[in-house]
């Protein structure tokens, strides 16, 4: 039972476009979502979060809007820069700190972002 | 600042030995997470920890165990390796309103 996916394996972008990665979760108990990117042979690292009290969060150019009534979730890269080429996954995480639950991400499996020069 | 510190690198087992990969974090974070990933699957949770002294299953707990004596380490203990444990295994730390830090990574292969 996958609880967070993401439906799109790849995604090629050209340099300077926006990139829209997509993500979908279905456990209402989710209210903090986060996305990693991830190059090969290193960690995750983490690029930006957003609490379901929100509906959108911005740094940089990344952005990341929530629909929560679709249980919907997508990160906005715009431009899109070669050095964004990565695997980037979608986690989700109760937001309560302190509960047992608290440390425990569930990831999505994963989209490869290729952007183009 | 380190963060989080995983050892070692690469190992190749051959199935039935056993081993531990360590992970140590220098960030005082409560909680801490093991992660395998797969081709195609994302990372799936293996064992989790809240605190010294407390353990939990994740997602895929079965052939491994794991402690947590120290807030600082939290190692993961391969009882008897198989092939299916063939893997790119990462530790997590999180603190509190804090997002999760992960380590380098441990690329496992059992033959």
């Amino acid at each position: 039972d996958q609880q967070v996916k993401q439906n799109s394996p790849s995604l090629s972008v050209q340099e300077g476009r926006i990139s829209i990665l997509n993500c979908d979760y279905t456990n209402s108990m989710f209210d903090y979502f986060l996305w990693y990117k991830k190059y090969p042979a290193e960690g995750p690292t983490f690029l930006i979060s957003i609490s379901s009290i929100k509906d959108k969060n911005e740094d940089g150019r990344f952005t990341v809007f929530l629909n929560k009534s679709a249980k919907h979730l997508s990160l906005h890269i715009v431009p899109s820069q070669p050095g964004d080429s990565a695997v980037y996954f979608c986690a989700a995480s109760p937001s309560n700190a302190g509960g047992t639950s608290y440390g425990k991400l569930t990831f999505g499996q994963g989209t490869i972002l290729t952007v183009h020069p | 600042n380190a963060g989080v510190t995983q050892t070692p690198k690469f190992q190749v087992l051959k199935t039935g030995q056993s081993m531990t990969l360590q992970c140590a974090q220098d960030m005082n974070h409560e909680y801490m997470s093991w992660y395998r990933q797969d081709p195609g699957m994302g990372l799936r949770l293996i064992h989790y920890s809240v605190g010294a002294g407390i353990t939990d299953q994740g997602e895929v707990p079965n052939g491994y165990n794991v402690s947590r004596s120290t807030t600082e380490d939290f190692p993961l203990r391969l009882l008897s390796a198989a092939p299916s444990q063939t893997s790119v295994y990462f530790c997590a730390s999180r603190g509190m309103y804090t997002e999760a830090f992960f380590g380098q990574g441990t690329r496992l292969t059992v033959v």
